[in-house]
């Protein structure tokens, strides 16, 4: 189906763990975006990606990783997972050519650190 | 960075009611002012946008209005109604990364 998905949708990990969020878009946008979300915080920006193997840190990039091989996949990982970290993800993609700036959200990954 | 500050936090209209949420921004280089919807357990999706050589734009029951002298923007819903309830987010682009600043959110709930 087209659109942006993500995986898993609930995740519950222990602390020092690491765990990959997946995302993939069937678009083919140049941008992508991490957002995490917390009460009272609204989208706070992650990682985002401008291209394939072109990545920037957002807001709060500290304790992730990033890639993007292909322009589809965009997998965010916490290397050392932290109950600071227990949030929902949020995958976006956006095109920009045009002007419009719209940002497609997945359904989001709750993640719980314990 | 770009910095923006969204009002109030959480709203409780009637049914029928107003609901009127505000955005304001710092960077004047932008030029495109979306709201965004989420309801429970979903992503954000776009609700409206609006360019700045535009004062109001209207689609149904939603309207944004948009102050460039004041750096401002609103989100009015008309008529609200309960299936409006949801969590609404004002966004300002940073056009030379393609990327967004978030306002926090509002809550609205509409009472039936």
């Amino acid at each position: 189906d087209a659109g942006i998905t993500q995986s898993p949708r609930y995740k519950i990990t222990e602390t020092g763990r690491q765990v990959t969020l997946m995302c993939h878009q069937t678009w083919s946008h140049s941008y992508m975006f991490w957002y995490r979300q917390d009460l009272g915080h609204g989208l706070r920006l992650i990682y985002y990606s401008a291209a394939a193997d072109i990545t920037d840190k957002g807001e709060v990039p500290d304790g992730y990783v990033v890639s993007r091989s292909k322009t589809e996949n965009f997998p965010l990982t916490l290397e050392s997972a932290t109950r600071s970290q227990t949030s929902v993800y949020f995958c976006a993609s956006s095109e920009t050519r045009g002007g419009s700036y719209e940002q497609y959200f997945g359904p989001g990954t709750r993640l719980t650190v314990t | 960075q770009q910095q923006v500050k969204q009002s109030p936090q959480s709203l409780i209209v009637q049914k029928g009611g107003i609901s009127i949420i505000n955005c304001a921004y710092e960077n004047t280089a932008f030029d495109y002012f979306p709201w965004y919807q989420q309801f429970p357990g979903k992503g954000p999706a776009l609700l409206i946008a609006i360019r700045p050589d535009v004062s109001e734009k209207k689609e149904g029951r939603f309207t944004i209005s948009f102050n460039k002298s004041a750096k401002q923007f609103s989100l009015h819903i008309m008529d609200s109604q309960p299936g409006d309830s949801a969590t609404y987010f004002c966004a300002a682009p940073n056009t030379n990364a393609g990327k967004s600043t978030f306002g926090d959110g509002t809550t609205l709930t509409v009472k039936p």
